[in-house]
């Protein structure tokens, strides 16, 4: 799976928008872009995902370059319980049954009150 | 939605001694399930990929011996450590797809303590 470069951490107040960066210059075009979310002593959670053009739904949006080199994760309105560890995956879409996730560092999002 | 549960959600064991950890798909079928392990403030590292009716596949590194994997189940997976010893204390966390969809769903975790 191609490389995913994300910030170590993020601080955001409290109910003000976070936008999340994850850079993906070796992306192929077959790689979707999936985000998914660790809250604290949890496993992790699905987010959202996207191939090329920008998407959203109840939780965040998802704002794709145009080149696909990088994205960035939108919570619009951030909240305490929005704390947590953010991961930007790529997954192939040509190896669709082999579902392996390999997780990076991601980026740890403190908000603030 | 589609719920993966995980029990025990934490167990405490003596050095030397088994501990199977479940992994259930409570609403779908899940043909692929998967094992994580996850030490303090590090990332996420897959361990194996079980698939039902068949064996385990283990990333490199992954003792299959010491870790045994049993997917006798659409809905079930099993994690045994066997003869646990400190150095595997670790958040396990299993997760699970459902056959023709993308999005993998994940367990809330076992927090594993070996003394």
């Amino acid at each position: 799976d191609a490389k995913t470069t994300q910030p170590n951490s993020m601080e955001s107040n409290e109910e003000e928008p976070v936008h999340l960066p994850c850079n993906h210059s070796t992306i192929s075009g077959t790689d979707y872009i999936h985000w998914y979310r660790q809250l604290p002593s949890q496993g992790p959670e699905y987010v959202i995902h996207g191939l090329t053009s920008n998407v959203n739904n109840r939780m965040a949006s998802l704002a794709i370059a145009e080149d696909r080199k990088s994205s960035t994760l939108i919570l619009h309105r951030a909240t305490l319980r929005d704390a947590a560890v953010y991961y930007c995956i790529l997954r192939d879409r040509s190896n669709f049954g082999n579902e392996k996730l390999t997780f990076g560092t991601g980026t740890r999002l403190t908000i603030i009150p | 939605g589609a719920v993966v549960s995980q029990h025990p959600s934490w167990v405490i064991c003596k050095s030397g001694t088994s501990v199977k950890i479940e992994c259930r798909s409570l609403d779908f079928q899940a043909t692929t399930m998967f094992w994580y392990r996850q030490f303090p403030k590090q990332s996420l590292m897959l361990m194996a990929t079980s698939n039902e009716g068949s064996k385990a596949t283990y990333e490199q590194g992954v003792e299959k011996d010491k870790f045994l994997i049993n997917h006798a189940s659409l809905t079930l997976s099993t994690l045994t450590v066997t003869s646990a010893h400190p150095e595997d204390s670790s958040f396990y966390i299993c997760s699970a797809t459902r056959q023709g969809r993308y999005t993998q769903y994940f367990g809330p975790g076992t927090r594993l303590t070996v003394l």
